[in-house]
């Protein structure tokens, strides 16, 4: 158990439909990153907050924002699905300094728009 | 932008052989190395990490990597596989740390009796 929970584990929904992924981060972390797995695209990382602020974009669709709230955990709402957006999406915390600070993934939500 | 190669998709071997899975990356600047195992229906570990100094890195359950400017490479080994060891492991780079990780596409690594 990585300390990082997701949910829901598991999501299927339609075109056109928006959702919110969920993420609480270890203990103490204060970065939260986003990424998505996908056939098509492999690993891609897509955002980083760090204690409620966005540090970083990467390949993220106009059609998805994420958040991170007070207590730190943070969200991923994905609207106006498409095919294209089944995929699983991790979500990771860090913490820690310089070469102290390591990463830990949650277990992934598997989304799949039919 | 940096990007990562990994040119074995899959790589078969018996239990306590050894095995390298190669990662070659791609950068104009000082980037960060990572590698990264997925066992199956689980989210990504790290395994080991490359930021500075000693070259040669190693992960507590026995796999190290070497930094290799030269030839800009970052290979994963380890002298005797378990079949525990069956896994998806990616090789990641970055200029930032964890921030704005370019994963490669993975190796698939099969460790049969």
């Amino acid at each position: 158990d990585s300390g990082v929970t997701q949910t829901p584990k598991h999501l299927i929904t339609a075109t056109g439909q928006r959702v919110t992924l969920r993420c609480s981060p270890r203990s103490g972390d204060l970065s939260v990153y986003w990424y998505q797995q996908s056939l098509d695209q492999g690993l891609q990382f897509l955002i980083h907050y760090y204690n409620g602020e966005e540090r970083a974009k990467g390949n993220i669709l106009e059609r998805f924002s994420a958040q991170q709230f007070p207590d730190l955990h943070s969200e991923l709402n994905l609207s106006s699905l498409e095919l294209g957006d089944s995929a699983l999406y991790f979500c990771a915390s860090s913490g820690g300094q310089g070469w102290q600070e390591t990463q830990y993934f949650g277990p992934g939500t598997r989304l799949l728009v039919l | 932008a940096q990007s990562v190669t990994q040119l074995d998709s899959q790589v078969p071997v018996f239990e306590e052989a050894p095995v390298e899975l190669r990662c070659n990356y791609s950068s104009s600047v000082s980037v960060y190395l990572f590698w990264y195992v997925q066992y199956p229906n689980q989210g990504l570990q790290l395994l080991l990490k490359y930021l500075s100094g000693s070259t040669l890195v190693k992960s507590i359950n026995g796999f190290e990597a070497e930094f290799n400017k030269s030839q800009t490479s970052f290979h994963l080994r380890k002298p005797s596989v378990h079949i525990s060891d069956t896994a998806e492991y990616f090789c990641a780079v970055s200029r930032t740390g964890f921030q704005k990780l370019v994963f490669g596409t993975g190796t698939r690594l099969l460790v049969s009796p």
